[in-house]
């Protein structure tokens, strides 16, 4: 099966810009997941959907960031403006069903994102 | 607040050598936990992953176990070979807190040939 695809690999953008990442989950997952992966860290979740409903968003900073999942398939996450601590990676994964607690995680590649 | 450390941060080893990762959370009430594997400049790949009700699960060369009272879980690699240099996380899906995964930092392996 293909996996969860994630575009652009990387992105190079200056401080107060905006930039915006794109996710394809795999087909017929229902969760989708982006996380932040700073370097030297493990990653941290941002925001979580079920189908195209947001379950958690605790950790995003809303102020900056938004994410959509449109039709419950593909969804963005975006960065208006960016901020220098915000250069890391950000990974999107999914997992299958509603029942989805004991199901694994599926990665994505993730995409590369500095702020100069 | 679920915490995950992992020990040691960085491990080298000849090839061929037995080695074990360790990850430990602080809050034991947890759904499962997963391990993964990545590579430079790539996504993480799911290794094992282990349910609350299980003591241990296999796959080739791996062996993951739980111990849920002590908040630990150790990753067993067998034989080790130059192309399981990586790095490794471990990751606790609690009962609490959201029901979210949390991370653990990751152990930087490097197997020498």
């Amino acid at each position: 099966e293909a996996g969860v695809a994630q575009s652009p690999r990387y992105k190079i953008i200056e401080k107060r810009q905006s930039v915006a990442f794109w996710c394809n989950p795999i087909s017929g997952h229902a969760t989708l997941y982006w996380y932040q992966q700073i370097l030297g860290q493990g990653p941290k979740l941002l925001i979580q959907f079920q189908n195209n409903g947001v379950v958690d968003d605790s950790q995003l900073p809303k102020d900056r960031f938004s994410a959509e999942r449109l039709k419950g398939v593909d969804s963005t996450l975006k960065i208006q403006p960016a901020k220098l601590e915000d250069s890391a990676v950000y990974l999107c994964a999914s997992s299958l069903g509603t029942g989805t607690l004991g199901q694994p995680q599926h990665f994505g590649d993730g995409t590369r994102l500095s702020i100069l | 607040k679920q915490e995950v450390t992992q020990i040691p941060a960085a491990l080298s080893v000849p090839e061929g050598e037995n080695l074990v990762l360790n990850c430990s959370f602080t809050d034991s009430a947890i759904y499962n936990l997963q391990w993964f594997r990545q590579d430079p400049g790539k996504g993480l790949t799911s290794l094992l992953l282990i349910q609350s009700s299980q003591r241990e699960q296999t796959s080739g060369r791996l062996n993951a176990s739980l111990d849920k009272s002590s908040g630990r879980s150790t990753l067993y690699i067998a034989a080790s070979q130059p192309g399981d240099s990586a790095t490794y996380l471990c990751a606790v899906r609690s009962d609490n807190y959201g029901q979210n995964f949390v991370f653990g930092p990751g152990t930087r392996l490097s197997v020498l040939p």
